[in-house]
């Protein structure tokens, strides 16, 4: 069965860092551009970043440029989000996804919360 | 950057009503365009891409339409489980953005 689950998810102050991890299990990672899509509460979904098969390029939205990095680990079937210098505007459900070609992002995690609050 | 417009925001329906909802995109994207259905609490679900292919196990009462800059998603007889959120995406320019939703509701 495919899945991704997404672990990492924290209560964290401003200013303050949280890695996101994205597990991949039964396709391989590396077949596949993957995106962090975030969902503030009640709100719509915002994409985050994106990388392409060998973690060479790298997007990101221009809010969280400079201070989140995408990863990814294809040995391992790893995906990451290293968050820093967190705000409380980025407190939101982050869900990896595979984005394929043209809309087409077929599998996606369940989300875990990233809540940002002093 | 690229502007992704959603109408209408909300629609009340009856089961057995057909359904559409209209993306607009603030430039020409040809057909990269995907739909999503979200129900509350769960992750979105991926219905359809490139504009008009149906995503593998997706039921055939859904279908998109467009290219360039004007989209449709089409629930040709609504059924009870499709009272959702729908929402479109862009994929072919940066940042990818999607559309603000459009709440499906029962009438």
């Amino acid at each position: 069965e495919v899945q991704l689950v997404e672990s990492g998810g924290d209560l964290v102050q401003p200013g303050g860092s949280l890695r996101l991890s994205c597990a991949a299990t039964g396709f391989s990672l590396r077949s596949f551009w993957m995106s962090w899509v975030r969902q503030a509460p009640g709100k719509g979904l915002e994409w985050v970043a994106n990388t392409n098969r060998d973690g060479s390029d790298n997007n990101y939205v221009d809010s969280v440029r400079g201070r989140f990095t995408i990863s990814r680990d294809n040995v391992n079937n790893l995906l990451y989000l290293q968050m820093d210098s967190l705000r409380v505007e980025d407190t939101a459900v982050y869900y990896c996804v595979s984005s394929g070609y043209q809309g087409n992002w077929h599998y996606w995690g369940q989300g875990t919360l990233v809540t940002v609050s002093s | 950057a690229m502007q992704m417009t959603q109408s209408p925001s909300s629609l009340s329906a009856s089961v057995g009503d057909r359904v559409t909802i209209t993306c607009r995109a603030s430039r020409d994207i040809g057909s990269a365009v995907g739909w999503f259905q979200q129900k509350p609490g769960n992750a979105p679900k991926n219905l359809i891409f490139s504009a008009s292919n149906l995503q593998s196990g997706v039921p055939s009462r859904f279908s998109g339409g467009g290219s360039g800059t004007d989209f449709t998603l089409t629930i040709s007889s609504l059924q009870p489980e499709d009272f959702a959120t729908y929402f479109c995406l862009q994929d072919a320019n940066y940042p990818r953005s999607f559309g603000p939703g459009t709440k499906v509701e029962i009438k």
